[in-house]
């Protein structure tokens, strides 16, 4: 069965630096991998998704996650952190092939200081 | 306009009520997902339906319901709410690559 992990419920970064959230995944099969995005009040959004082109996938508004198979990880990046990043982001997976299931992340609520 | 659109947005209702959320989409996709997210927990599928004919039940179907009324129409019924079904509820729908398209959610509180 498929699972993911984000480590760390809250990350709190200062605005200018860099954001770093984690997420592992366990998959018995080729995954696809996905970050969303939620701001308060509002659906979650598609930030990237990777689907077995490029290992390293840029997304919107900045971001950009690499797919490290060896690790089974799928962090999520941005260089310099903007106020407005602040919101909840979850990292979900699907097994190819196997129902378009996503199973998600429990998220992860990025504060950004000023 | 919104591509997944759900109503009512956000619904008090009272303990043993049934209740129907609703769901519709113009992005012609067979795939609707309905989820309800608790804080902590992220989201956690209820039903799923591939097509109009096919409805599966997810990891937390217990007390739902689903009706597909057409590709376009998928709702949500609690037959008798109860207070912990108290939640924040999403439908989605998902294209050929798995990608997961939300509605605005809809906040459900049951007193």
């Amino acid at each position: 069965a498929q699972s993911v992990t984000q480590l760390g419920s809250h990350v709190s970064v200062s605005e200018g630096a860099l954001v770093l959230l984690r997420c592992n995944y366990s998959s018995s099969v080729p995954p696809y991998l996905f970050w969303y995005v939620q701001y308060p009040n509002q659906g979650l959004q598609l930030l990237l998704k990777y689907t077995s082109a490029a290992t390293l996938v840029k997304g919107i508004n900045g971001f950009e996650a690499e797919f490290k198979k060896s690790e089974t990880s799928f962090h999520l990046t941005k260089p310099s952190a903007h106020m407005s990043d602040a919101a909840e982001y979850f990292c979900a997976v699907s097994e190819r092939g196997y129902g378009n299931k996503l199973v998600f992340g429990a998220g992860t609520i990025l504060r950004v200081k000023s | 306009d919104a591509d997944v659109t759900q109503t009512p947005r956000n619904r008090i209702t009272k303990t043993g009520k049934r209740i129907m959320l609703e769901c519709s989409q113009t992005k012609g996709h067979d795939r609707m997902y309905w989820y309800r997210q608790d804080p902590g927990l992220g989201l956690q599928l209820i039903y799923y339906s591939f097509d109009v004919k096919d409805i599966n039940k997810g990891e937390i179907s217990d007390g739902y319901s689903v009706s597909r009324q057409a590709q376009a129409k998928f709702s949500l019924s609690l037959e008798s709410a109860i207070p912990n079904q108290t939640a924040l509820y999403f439908c989605a729908t998902s294209d050929q690559t798995d990608t997961q398209y939300f509605g605005p959610g809809t906040r459900l509180t049951v007193l």
